[in-house]
């Protein structure tokens, strides 16, 4: 079956604008997760997902960053305002929750988020 | 909040030797440990995890070893091959699953003809 699904691949912005990134995740999978990953900084936690609810979300840096997950598939990653320091790939991941159980995460292939 | 630090940052290896990473996390109750792989302009991948309650892990070509003692884990590649060039990112988490992991910031290993 199709992977985790991420859109837009890419987004050029212009400071100060809005922006959504949109992740629909493997059909199934209620966990889901966005990552933030800028350069030679590794795989920053931004917010967990378990069905439509966030149980985690103390990864967002600042009250720009919102997201929401509905109907337990579809999440989208909102950032208001944007800062140049926004600028990086957003990477959204699910899995099957499975609790004390190993969890494989399944990456999308990322939102490469510019702010001029 | 747990802290991982990954070492090094970029490893450069003769193909066919050995490669090792390694990991120190800070909390004592963490207790799964996954090894992530990205090639350039891919999405990562987990390539071999391991649990508290085992010392040592092998897959083929792949090996993880983890120290509870000591708190730190380690990933070991013998036999190297061009296709090991990527981005190995180690984590670590007490909640015992894909939830809560906290990423060390990557190793880009390098293999050399």
């Amino acid at each position: 079956g199709a992977g985790v699904s991420q859109s837009p691949s890419n987004k050029v912005t212009e400071k100060g604008k809005d922006v959504e990134l949109r992740c629909d995740p493997i059909s199934g999978h209620t966990a889901l997760y966005w990552y933030r990953q800028s350069l030679g900084q590794g795989l920053e936690f931004l917010i967990y997902f378990q069905g439509n609810s966030a149980p985690d979300k103390s990864g967002l840096p600042s009250d720009r960053f919102s997201a929401e997950r509905t109907g337990g598939s579809v999440s989208t990653l909102t950032i208001q305002r944007t800062q140049q320091e926004d600028s990086a790939v957003y990477l959204c991941a699910s899995s099957v929750y499975s609790p004390g159980s190993n969890e494989k995460l399944f990456f999308g292939s990322g939102t490469q988020l510019s702010v001029l | 909040g747990e802290n991982v630090e990954q070492h090094p940052s970029t490893l450069s290896v003769q193909e066919g030797d050995s490669a090792v990473i390694k990991c120190t996390y800070s909390d004592s109750a963490s207790n799964y440990f996954p090894w992530y792989k990205q090639e350039l302009g891919k999405r990562p991948q987990l390539i071999i995890d391991i649990r508290s309650n085992v010392g040592e892990k092998k897959d083929q070509r792949i090996a993880v070893t983890l120290n509870k003692t000591a708190k730190h884990f380690s990933l070991h590649i013998t036999e190297t091959q061009p296709e090991d060039s990527a981005v190995y990112f180690c984590a670590a988490t007490v909640r015992g699953g894909a939830d809560g992991l906290t990423f060390g910031k990557g190793t880009h290993l390098i293999i050399q003809p």
